[in-house]
């Protein structure tokens, strides 16, 4: 079965440092991996997605993440935080054949002024 | 225009009541999900529907009653709630592909429910 680790609870930073969120998967496969941000009483809306090609992922609001085989990483990264990314990020693995995604415990992050 | 929409948005109930939350997308997606958040932010899947017919039933209760009326809808009913229930439930929808693991799901708004 597939699993997701998020190591870090919780994460600060100030506004316009750089930002790198770790996630470690376990598959037995080539993973779909998956970042979303849930923002405080909202749904969950998605960052970026990977599933094979290249192993660098943009995605929305300036986030881009690496895939890496060797060390079972997807870790997300923004090189200038803003205050309002302050959210709760969750790293997701989807296994082939299932419908349905396995979700990281999530890092909430804090954004000092 | 809301692609995945889910009512009500808090639901705040007595133990061993009976409660349904409902799930609409207009996405013309076909496949449909729910998740349960827990007060530690945890997130688990529930149920997951492809083309009204249930795919993925994760070890819940069968308190919990999922029921897709159309593809368009997914709801859910809770029958004898228990303080354990409380939690935000999360409706998501995809559109099927060959990967299947690897759609990617749009998910609702969440419902907040809290047994007294």
């Amino acid at each position: 079965a597939q699993s997701v680790t998020q190591p870090d609870i919780h994460i600060t930073v100030s506004e316009g440092a750089s930002l790198e969120l770790r996630c470690n998967y376990s598959y037995g496969a080539t993973p779909y991996l998956f970042w979303y941000v849930q923002s405080p009483g909202q749904g969950l809306q998605l960052l970026l997605k990977y599933f094979s090609g290249d192993t660098l992922v943009q995605g929305i609001k300036g986030f881009e993440a690496e895939f890496k085989r060797s060390q079972s990483s997807f870790n997300l990264r923004k090189p200038s935080v803003h205050w309002s990314d302050a959210a709760e990020y969750f790293c997701a693995v989807g296994a082939e054949g299932r419908r349905a995604l396995t979700f990281g415990s999530g890092t909430r992050l804090q954004v000092q002024p | 225009d809301t692609a995945v929409s889910q009512t009500p948005k808090y639901l705040v109930t007595q133990m061993g009541n009976d409660k349904s939350i409902k799930c609409e997308q207009n996405l013309g997606h076909d496949t449909m999900y729910w998740y349960k958040q827990d007060s530690k932010k945890f997130l688990k899947i529930m149920f997951s529907y492809n083309n009204k017919e249930l795919i993925i039933n994760e070890t819940v209760p069968n308190r919990f009653s999922p029921k897709s009326p159309d593809k368009a809808h997914l709801n859910l009913h809770i029958n004898s709630l228990e303080l354990g229930d409380s939690a935000v439930y999360f409706c998501a929808s995809s559109q099927a592909t060959g990967t299947s693991g690897g759609d990617t799901q749009y998910f609702g708004p969440g419902t907040r429910l809290t047994v007294l």
